[in-house]
């Protein structure tokens, strides 16, 4: 069955400090990874999504970066943090064609920038 | 474009009452629309979805909704509230293309006393 790892869960970091957030998957080849965001007291925001191996796509214009150097691996970047940055980040996978309900989300990394 | 409003952002009530959660959707298209629900400190999981099958579209633990073109309405419903229905509910719909582009509401805080 299909997992996702995040780590960390949970990250406190001053403003102007770098941040990577990594995301790997198992049980499943060739999915398309998304990168999603929940700022405090909204839903969720879609950020990055990849259909494969150095493919990125940016859904809103922020100070972060997405990367994917293998093809389970997901990492969320950024050089300065700033305090809008705070939030809970969500890493999800969905098969190619596969329908919306089978998108599977990891745990989450609450990330504190103060 | 695709967008989805939760109309209440904090709804409470007493354990074994009925429990709605409003939702509005709008779509240029059929759309497929769905309600997660988040657990404290847990991930996000798939109550039920409607992909322009049933109109009526029963999930787990009791929720159903009911989506009404008329009123471009998904609610969310479940006859009698348990405790541990205690959470935080989105109502999603999906973006053309990509199945894995969701949008999200703000989400709904469903609060049961006891």
């Amino acid at each position: 069955s299909q997992t996702i790892h995040q780590w960390p869960a949970t990250l406190v970091q001053p403003v102007g400090s770098p941040l990577s957030l990594e995301c790997t998957v198992e049980g499943t080849s060739n999915p398309n990874l998304y990168w999603y965001r929940q700022a405090a007291g909204r839903g969720l925001q879609l950020l990055f999504y990849s259909v494969g191996i150095g493919q990125i796509s940016s859904e809103v214009p922020q100070n972060l970066s997405a990367s994917r150097p293998q093809d389970r691996q997901f990492i969320l970047s950024s050089k300065k943090l700033l305090l809008s940055d705070s939030g809970f980040y969500l890493c999800a996978s969905l098969l190619p064609a596969a329908s919306p309900e089978k998108l599977f989300f990891g745990s989450g990394t609450q990330l504190s920038v103060l | 474009a695709q967008s989805v409003t939760q109309l209440d952002s904090h709804v409470s009530v007493s354990e074994g009452t009925p429990v709605l959660l409003r939702c509005n959707y709008s779509s240029s298209y059929s759309p497929s629309l769905f309600w997660y629900v988040q657990h404290p400190n847990k991930g996000l999981q798939l109550l039920l979805k409607y992909t322009s099958a049933a109109t009526l579209v029963k999930g787990i633990n009791g929720f159903e909704a009911e989506f009404k073109k008329s009123e471009t309405s998904f609610h969310l419903t479940k006859p009698s509230a348990h405790m541990s229905d205690a959470a935080e509910y989105f109502c999603v719909v999906t973006r053309s293309g990509n199945t894995g582009k969701l949008i999200f509401g703000q989400g709904t805080t469903l609060q049961v006393k006891p």
